[in-house]
C-alpha cells in the first residue's frame, strides 16, 4: 500500500475484555515495530520484528500484550483483560531494514495510530 | 536503553534558533530525528549514521558525535510550521531496534 495502515483508528473496550489491532505495513518493509503513546507521553517500544528473525518482545509490559506477523507482512497486537492503564495510542512503524538489504539510509514510517481506550 | 533529550521543552518566537540535545550511554549505530504535530504520526526528518557527518534539511540540521554518543539538532530561523514534539530514535547495531527518547516539545509563536 501507499503507506502504513492501522485498524482500527479508534477502538472502545470494557475492562477485562481482549482487543486485537492491526497493522499493514508498507509492502516490502521487512522491519515492522509496535510502540505506545499515552497522553502527552513519549513513544514506548513495545516489540520488533526483522524479517524472519525472531521477535524482540523486550518492551513488551506484561504477559497480557503479545504480536504476531504473519507472512512478514501484517501484523496483529493482541491486549488480553485490558486494564485501564492500557489506554493509549499504538503506533506501527515499517522501515527497510538496514542489514538485510545493506540499505544506509532508511527511515520508519508511521501509521495513523490506534487510540485505545478502556472503560 | 531509552536516550536521554534536553530540553523537555522550548518556547520560541519567529525566527530564533534552537538547539534539541540527545545523548545515549550505549554506542550507537545510528540516530534519527522525527517530529510529530499534535494528532499525528511521527514523521522522518533525518538519520545520522556512525562514522557520518553532520546532515542539513533546510533549515534543520543535525550532528552525530558518536564518541560521546550524543546528537544535536539544530532549527535556525525558526518557523511557525517547525512546532510540535521531536525525538530522537537510536539503534545500537545496524539492523538493531528504533529506541525513541522522551520527546522535546517545541513552540514557535508569532
Amino acid at each position: 500500500g501507499a503507506g502504513v495502515s492501522q485498524s482500527p483508528s479508534n477502538k472502545v473496550t470494557e475492562k477485562g475484555k481482549d482487543v486485537e489491532l492491526r497493522c499493514d505495513p508498507i509492502s516490502g518493509h521487512t522491519a515492522l515495530y509496535w510502540y505506545r503513546q499515552s497522553l502527552g507521553q513519549g513513544l514506548e517500544f513495545l516489540i520488533y520484528f526483522q524479517g524472519n528473525s525472531a521477535p524482540d518482545k523486550s518492551g513488551l509490559p506484561s504477559d497480557r500484550f503479545s504480536a504476531e506477523r504473519t507472512g512478514g507482512s501484517v501484523s496483529t497486537l493482541t491486549i488480553q483483560r485490558t486494564q485501564q492503564e492500557d489506554s493509549a495510542v499504538y503506533l506501527c512503524a515499517s522501515s527497510l531494514s538496514f542489514a538485510w538489504q545493506g540499505l544506509q539510509n532508511t527511515e520508519a514510517f508511521f501509521g495513523q495510530g490506534t487510540r485505545l481506550t478502556v472503560v | 536503553q531509552q536516550p536521554v533529550q534536553s530540553p523537555q521543552a522550548v518556547i520560541l518566537r519567529e525566527g530564533e534558533d534552537a538547539v534539541i540535545n540527545c545523548s545515549s550511554s550505549k554506542a550507537l549505530y545510528s540516530v534519527h530525528w522525527y517530529r510529530q504535530k499534535h494528532g499525528e504520526a511521527p514523521v522522518f526528518l533525518m538519520i545520522l549514521l556512525k562514522g557520518g557527518e553532520q546532515k542539513g534539511h533546510e533549515k534543520i540540521s543535525a550532528s552525530f558525535n558518536e564518541k560521546k554518543q550524543q546528537s544535536s539538532l539544530y532549527l535556525t530561523a525558526s518557523q511557525l510550521s517547525y512546532s510540535g514534539t521531536y525525538f530522537c530514535g537510536t539503534e545500537e547495531h545496524q539492523g538493531g531496534k528504533l529506541i525513541f527518547g522522551q520527546g522535546t516539545e517545541l513552540s514557535v509563536k508569532p
